[in-house]
């Protein structure tokens, strides 16, 4: 069973479009995570969710909004879709905020 | 501020070979410390992790990392290295404070080449 699972695995579409990423663990844990990896490879954390509530929001552009329907879901929302949004995104989940579990990423393409 | 810092951006060694992977970090209580791997096109999975206790942590595939404090170092060990474990090595650094909100800081990372 995958604990810790991203919808779609590739993203590609042009600039200006709104689009979603869809993550859900089945892990249990009670804190979600978003980060962004760019074409160096660098990580870098954007979004944090427990239990549902916002608790980290990294100085993202507010075209980013991270939603967490229960505690097992956090979804990412990106509107008007730039050149600059082409990364990896990465969904993770942890317990009590101890060791982190990744999902296998998100590419996602704007053109 | 948080940092962390892993000097080397690319090695490469030969199979059999040992392999150390360097980590420092800049923080101002003590740390939680992670090492994790990334395969290409894969997620991150963890390979050890330091919250407290012993400062030489085993972890999986043979892998073993040392807390030292006073250097501010978190280096990563493997006695014989294995043609899978060419990968990208992160190093990552967590706050073990109460108002720990499980935000990670990652090195830049290290991409290791294994030659046959």
């Amino acid at each position: 069973d995958t604990a810790v699972s991203q919808t779609p695995k590739y993203l590609v579409t042009q600039m200006g479009n709104d689009k979603s990423i869809k993550c859900e663990q089945n892990l249990g844990h009670d804190t979600m995570y978003w980060y962004k990896q760019d074409s160096k490879k660098f990580l870098k954390i954007m979004f944090s969710y427990n239990n549902k509530e916002l608790i980290i929001n990294e100085t993202v552009p507010n075209r980013f909004s991270p939603k967490s329907p229960d505690k097992a879901h956090l979804n990412l929302h990106i509107n008007s879709l730039e050149l600059g949004d082409s990364a990896v995104y990465f969904c993770a989940s942890s317990q009590d905020r101890g060791e982190q579990f990744f999902g296998p990423g998100t590419r996602l393409t704007v053109l | 501020a948080q940092s962390v810092t892993q000097p080397d951006i690319h090695i490469t060694v030969s199979e059999g070979a040992s392999l150390e992977l360097r980590c420092n970090y800049s923080y101002g209580a003590t740390p939680y410390l992670f090492w994790y791997v990334q395969s290409p096109g894969q997620g991150l999975q963890l390979l050890l992790k330091y919250f407290s206790g012993d400062t030489l942590v085993q972890g999986i595939k043979g892998f073993e990392a040392e807390f030292k404090r006073s250097q501010s170092s978190f280096n990563l060990r493997k006695p014989s290295v294995h043609w899978s474990d060419a990968a990208e090595y992160f190093c990552a650094v967590g706050s073990s404070l109460s108002s720990n909100t499980g935000k990670l800081i990652f090195g830049q990372g290290t991409t290791l080449q294994v030659k046959p």
